[in-house]
C-alpha cells in the first residue's frame, strides 16, 4: 500500500541506550522530515533530507543522527538516549518541501526511563 | 525558533458554529499550510496557500493570508463534532528555504 509508515509504534528504552526509529515511504518523495511533538512545544523539526544522501539539521538536532542512503527510508537514531528525548516522533515526506503537502506517519511514542 | 504561532491555544464551540483560528509568523514566507491532528494520529494536510494568494477554499474550510500583517486564518464553517482536533499552521521562510516549521497548534473542541 502506498503511504508512509513508522516503526515501532511504541518504544520504551533505558537512558544511555541507542535507539533507531524507522520511517519508510512508498511515493519516492524527495523530501523527508523528522519532527518531535511535546506538550507545550508543538512540533519541532529535528532533521530533514532533500534527497538521498543529503541531510540537514533542523531546530533541535542535538543527540540525534540520521541517514538517507535510499530515497524511501529515513531512519532516526538516538545515539545515547536521555529522558529529555521522551516524546512522540513523527516522520513526514513531501514532493517539494513546503511547496507541496507533507504526508505524516502515525508517529512513534518513545519513552526513555 | 518556531516561525508560526497559532491563536487561540484552545477553542470550545457548539456544533453548527463557526471556528476561526489564526496563525502569525515572523519572517516573510513562500507558502503556508494548515494541518489537522486527531488524538494519537499523524497530521493531515488541509490547505496550502502561497504567498501571492489571499484566500483559498476547500469544502467548509476557508483560509486567508495577509502577508502585510504576517498572518493567516483558518475558518471552519458549520462545525461538526468530528472537527474536534488540533490544528497547526506550517510556514517556511522566503529566500530559498522550503522547509516547513510548525507552531504549537490550536486545540478545537466541538460539542454535539
Amino acid at each position: 500500500d502506498a503511504g508512509i509508515t513508522q516503526s515501532p509504534r511504541y518504544k520504551i528504552t533505558e537512558t544511555g541506550r541507542q535507539v533507531t526509529l524507522m520511517c519508510h515511504q512508498t511515493w519516492s518523495h524527495s523530501y523527508m522530515f523528522w519532527y518531535r511533538q511535546d506538550l507545550g512545544h508543538g512540533l519541532r523539526l529535528i532533521y530533514y533530507s532533500a534527497a538521498a544522501d543529503i541531510t540537514d539539521k533542523g531546530e533541535v538536532p542535538d543527540g540525534y543522527v540520521v541517514s538517507r542512503s535510499k530515497t524511501e527510508n529515513f531512519p532516526l537514531t538516538l545515539e545515547s538516549a536521555t529522558r529529555s528525548q521522551t516524546s512522540v516522533y513523527f516522520c513526514a515526506s513531501s514532493e517539494s518541501g513546503s511547496v507541496s503537502p507533507l504526508h505524516f506517519g502515525n508517529g512513534t511514542r518513545l519513552t526513555v526511563t | 525558533s518556531q516561525q508560526g504561532e497559532e491563536d487561540p491555544q484552545a477553542l470550545s464551540i457548539q456544533e453548527g458554529e463557526n471556528a476561526t483560528m489564526n496563525c502569525s509568523y515572523k519572517t516573510s514566507i513562500n507558502n503556508l499550510q494548515w494541518y489537522r491532528q486527531n488524538s494519537g494520529r499523524g497530521l493531515v494536510h488541509l490547505i496550502l496557500i502561497r504567498s501571492n494568494e489571499r484566500e483559498k477554499h476547500s469544502g467548509r474550510l476557508r483560509v486567508t493570508l495577509d502577508t502585510s500583517k504576517k498572518s493567516s486564518s483558518l475558518l471552519i464553517t458549520a462545525s461538526r463534532a468530528a472537527d474536534t482536533a488540533s490544528y497547526f499552521c506550517a510556514t517556511d521562510a522566503s529566500g530559498g528555504s522550503y522547509i516547513p516549521t510548525f507552531g504549537r497548534g490550536t486545540s478545537l473542541i466541538v460539542h454535539p
